[in-house]
């Protein structure tokens, strides 16, 4: 089984509703980013969490770590088609943080 | 001003063939990546240079060999090809932070390998 696994693997959602999507680490977490990748291209980061219960927000996307730091989520409001691309999360499961392991990614697709 | 940047953005080559993929990083980053997306879209890292020296060599065949001739540059050799090569194969920065776990990658655009 995967260290990290999210969830959903793909969703579609009509422009303007709320989704979110789970991040879930079979070990410790000593950090939790989150990549958006536009269907072929490279990984833009959004944001790195790493203390139990910390929230971060940038533009409509909301992403927050758990107190047991081992599962995250990101939350979109009012999805655009902007939004659209493969999610991943990527984790350090030391505490060198040289290494990130990369979940299976979710694809969200927005519908007009 | 591209932060890193990969050569070339597409590769078609024939099976055992050798071939090259460069990365370059203009950010000043010392810690370097390599990392390998397959067809469901997993990306797994392979390698990991900080100031030219590896620290990170996952279970990849010796066919690929790193090769990082300064901390700007971490070029990707590939030897013998195989059909399972074929995946994009992403490059990464990211600087060190003395005491923290802040581990904030930069990617390049990737590279797609075809393996025919």
């Amino acid at each position: 089984s995967q260290e990290l696994e999210q969830s959903p693997q793909s969703l579609i959602v009509q422009e303007g509703k709320n989704l979110t999507i789970n991040c879930t680490s079979s070990k410790t977490l000593y950090g939790l980013y989150w990549y958006k990748q536009k269907y072929g291209e490279g990984l833009i980061f959004l944001m790195m969490l790493q203390k139990g219960g910390e929230e971060k927000s940038h533009e409509k996307i909301t992403a927050k770590l758990d107190e047991k730091k081992q599962q995250s989520s990101l939350h979109i409001t009012a999805s655009q088609p902007s939004h659209a691309g493969i999610y991943l999360c990527g984790a350090a499961h030391t505490g060198t943080a040289s290494k990130l392991t990369f979940g299976t990614g979710t694809r969200l697709q927005v519908t007009l | 001003d591209t932060a890193v940047s990969q050569t070339p953005k597409y590769l078609v080559t024939q099976m055992g063939n050798d071939k090259s993929i460069k990365c370059e990083q203009n950010l000043g980053h010392d810690t370097m990546y390599w990392y390998k997306q397959d067809s469901k879209k997993f990306l797994k890292i392979m390698f990991s240079y900080n100031n030219k020296e590896l620290i990170i060599n996952e279970t990849v065949p010796n066919r690929f060999s790193p090769k990082s001739p300064d901390k700007a540059h971490l070029n990707l050799h590939i030897n013998s090809l195989e059909l399972g090569d074929s995946a994009v194969y992403f490059c990464a920065s990211s600087p060190r932070i003395a005491h923290t776990n802040y581990n904030e990658q930069f990617f390049g655009p990737g590279t797609r390998l075809t393996v025919l």
